[in-house]
């Protein structure tokens, strides 16, 4: 059974503080995936990467950047954080691409920005 | 830019009643997937339907692909309150890009 791990499930930042948001797949999957949910919104894509050190934009990847250094850890960073990144953060991974297979996701974190 | 509409936003109903979400999308998807998620949880994959009119059954839920593979639709038969949470559809567009809809809540009463 696949296992996506996100490190915190409740965090609580600054505005301006650098977050660092940890995500780990345990089941070899080339592709990962940072979402964010907000009520009303649905989930909406920030980035993904296909593979090691590739990532790709989202629809909503401004004020986000990624990291991909090993497979199976996908990293979310908010280089300095605001109000308007208070959200769910998903994580989720999927053995094809985009639609090609079902995702995976984490339980999620609910990140606070004060 | 494509989009996927899903209604209604909220349903209660009462334990037993029938429920149904319907998703459109503005453009023809290559496939759809449905996911449900339990209040203060994660998203969890139900189904994907690729064929145009495509009908799949798990057990009480009935998933619905449409003839042109522009919406699909996601019917319970007697709700129960395991049933409770958010049922999100998510179209696949022709590009290869996984777009989910707004999600319906639904709330069910013993």
């Amino acid at each position: 059974d696949v296992k996506v791990t996100q490190s915190s499930r409740y965090l609580v930042k600054r505005t301006g503080e650098k977050v660092f948001l940890e995500c780990v797949q345990d089941m070899d999957h080339e592709n990962m995936f940072w979402y964010r949910q907000d009520p009303g919104l649905g989930l909406r894509l920030i980035y993904f990467s296909y593979d090691v050190k590739m990532k790709e934009k989202g629809d909503i990847p401004e004020g986000y950047s990624v990291s991909r250094e090993k497979k199976e850890r996908f990293s979310l960073i908010l280089e300095s954080a605001s109000t308007n990144q208070t959200s769910m953060y998903l994580c989720a991974s999927s053995l094809w691409g985009q639609g090609g297979s079902p995702l995976h996701f984490g339980n999620g974190t609910r990140l606070t920005v004060t | 830019g494509q989009q996927v509409m899903q209604i209604p936003q909220y349903q209660h109903v009462q334990e037993g009643e029938d429920f149904t979400t319907y998703c459109n999308s503005s453009t023809t998807l290559s496939n759809i997937q449905w996911y449900k998620q339990r209040p203060g949880g994660h998203p969890v994959f139900l189904i994907q339907l690729v064929k145009s009119g495509e009908v799949k059954k798990q057990k009480r839920l009935t998933f619905q692909f449409g003839e042109a593979k522009k919406n699909s639709s996601l019917h319970i038969t007697a709700t129960q309150t395991t049933d409770v949470g958010t049922y999100f559809c998510a179209g696949v567009s022709l590009g290869d890009k996984l777009i989910f809809g707004t999600g319906t809540r639904l709330q069910v009463f013993p």
